[in-house]
């Protein structure tokens, strides 16, 4: 049984840039969600998708967007990249939305 | 805002000495989970409690769940410097399917 894999690990990317952040759920599971984490400070939810649809969202602009494939693996893309974007961005895959299994994370760094 | 709150922010103890972090929240939950995570990578989970548990144990955690106070504790026992980390609460609100995190506790254990 396969854990949640996150790709790339760490990508540097300049102010105005739009990025892709790639996760492999764990297997059997159906749900995803990312999270935002700036140094020092909690993850912070940033949406959800069950079933390819999304079906809940935190307080992130729209230029943050995501998708959620039949393999239930998981994008998020960041457009117009801002200097606070810079943080470690964690994907978790459970079963219905509960038993949540974290990735390593992607290290984004705007600069 | 963040609905978890932890105290204390950061704790440093000997080798051998048992470290208790406390976290707070705001809002009726399902459920309240403790994740450790290590130099800024992924979560770990450690331990979820039910709204309707009062206390958990997994091998030297021992969780405490107060929701007329709308607390919880986690107590690590006999710590080891493996034990070295950040430790955050999380809490699943009724109503809702994501995590919503606290800021964490940083612990130090010395040898």
């Amino acid at each position: 049984e396969t854990g949640v894999t996150q790709s790339p690990t760490h990508l540097i990317k300049t102010r105005g840039q739009q990025v892709t952040l790639r996760c492999s759920s764990q297997s059997g599971h159906n749900t995803v969600s990312w999270y935002q984490q700036a140094l020092g400070q909690g993850p912070q939810f940033i949406f959800q998708y069950f079933r390819e649809e999304e079906n809940g969202r935190g307080n992130f602009p729209p230029r943050f967007s995501g998708l959620q494939f039949p393999n239930y693996s998981s994008e998020l893309n960041v457009n117009a990249l801002e200097l606070d974007d810079s943080a470690l961005y964690l994907c978790a895959s459970s079963l219905d939305g509960y038993g949540y299994t974290f990735g390593s994370g992607t290290r984004l760094t705007v600069v | 805002s963040q609905q978890g709150e932890e105290d204390p922010q950061a704790l440093s103890i000997q080798e051998g000495e048992n470290a208790t972090m406390n976290c707070s929240y705001k809002t009726s939950i399902n459920n309240l989970q403790w994740y450790r995570q290590n130099s800024g990578r992924g979560l770990v989970h450690l331990i979820l409690i039910r709204s309707n548990e009062r206390e958990k144990h997994s091998g030297r955690l021992r969780v405490t769940l107060d929701t007329s106070k709308k607390s919880s504790s986690l107590l690590i026992t006999a710590s080891r410097a493996a034990d070295t980390a950040s430790y955050f609460c999380a809490t699943v609100f009724q109503g809702a399917q994501k995590l919503v995190f606290g800021q964490g506790t940083r612990l130090t254990i010395n040898p």
